[in-house]
């Protein structure tokens, strides 16, 4: 069964320091999904990076960046430069190849809380 | 847009009674999502749907949860009869491929 492991449970930084979200993930498929998404205080869910596992092309939007390995089964997410707005919890996401394009059987990490202190 | 727009917002409910959350999602969109997020169980998606057909309801918990999309702009999830485990906030979402997921701002869902 596939499974996500956020092993970092809390990590605080202080503003403008660079920060890396772990993510470590099994499955037994060669075709699945990853996800990254954002909650914060206010409780909505942001959705941040859809990744298929044939795409191990880091990605870098703005001050984020992922790092795909598949190699050591890792989607690693840094934020550069972390302001206090990023403070949110941060989940990892899997899911395996379906009958569509966008997978199914999605397995959540538990979550990585991120604090930055100004 | 007006987004994904979710109804109702909160919802406070005894056991044994029936429970009817109800998403719009923007439209266009193909993919709708439904998830749920407790303390105990953390994020699960239960079900999701393209082109209004579902796809994939393994995470659907058990017999009294269904969900349906009659069309385009409009799916409900029920829960019959709802018991206390039930309490959560549920999140819809929708979808355009390849785009990302936008997500609703939930019902908070407190069955006594």
């Amino acid at each position: 069964a596939q499974k996500v492991t956020q092993a970092q449970t809390e990590i605080s930084v202080v503003e403008k320091e660079d920060v890396t979200l772990d993510c470590v993930y099994e499955t037994r498929d060669t075709t699945y999904y990853l996800f990254w998404y954002k909650q914060p205080p206010s409780g909505e869910l942001v959705f941040l990076i859809r990744r298929n596992s044939f795409d191990e092309q880091n990605e870098i939007s703005g001050r984020y960046s992922w790092n795909f390995q598949k190699s050591t089964s890792s989607f690693n997410f840094t934020i550069t430069a972390s302001q206090v707005v990023d403070s949110a919890v941060y989940f990892c996401a899997l899911s395996e190849d379906g009958r569509d394009n966008y997978g199914q059987n999605f397995v959540f990490g538990p979550g990585t809380r991120l604090s930055v202190l100004p | 847009d007006a987004g994904v727009i979710q109804s109702p917002r909160h919802e406070v409910t005894e056991m044994g009674q029936e429970v009817t959350l109800r998403c719009k999602p923007i439209s266009g969109h193909d993919y709708l999502f439904w998830y749920r997020q407790t303390m105990m169980r953390g994020l699960e998606l239960l079900i999701y749907f393209n082109n209004n057909v579902p796809i994939d309801d393994s995470g659907m918990p058990e017999d009294r949860f269904s969900a349906k999309m009659p069309n385009a702009s409009f799916s409900t999830l029920k829960i019959q009869p709802s018991e206390p485990r039930d309490s959560a906030v549920y999140f819809c979402a929708s979808s355009f491929l390849p785009g990302g997921q936008y997500f609703g701002p939930g019902t908070r869902l407190t069955v006594t």
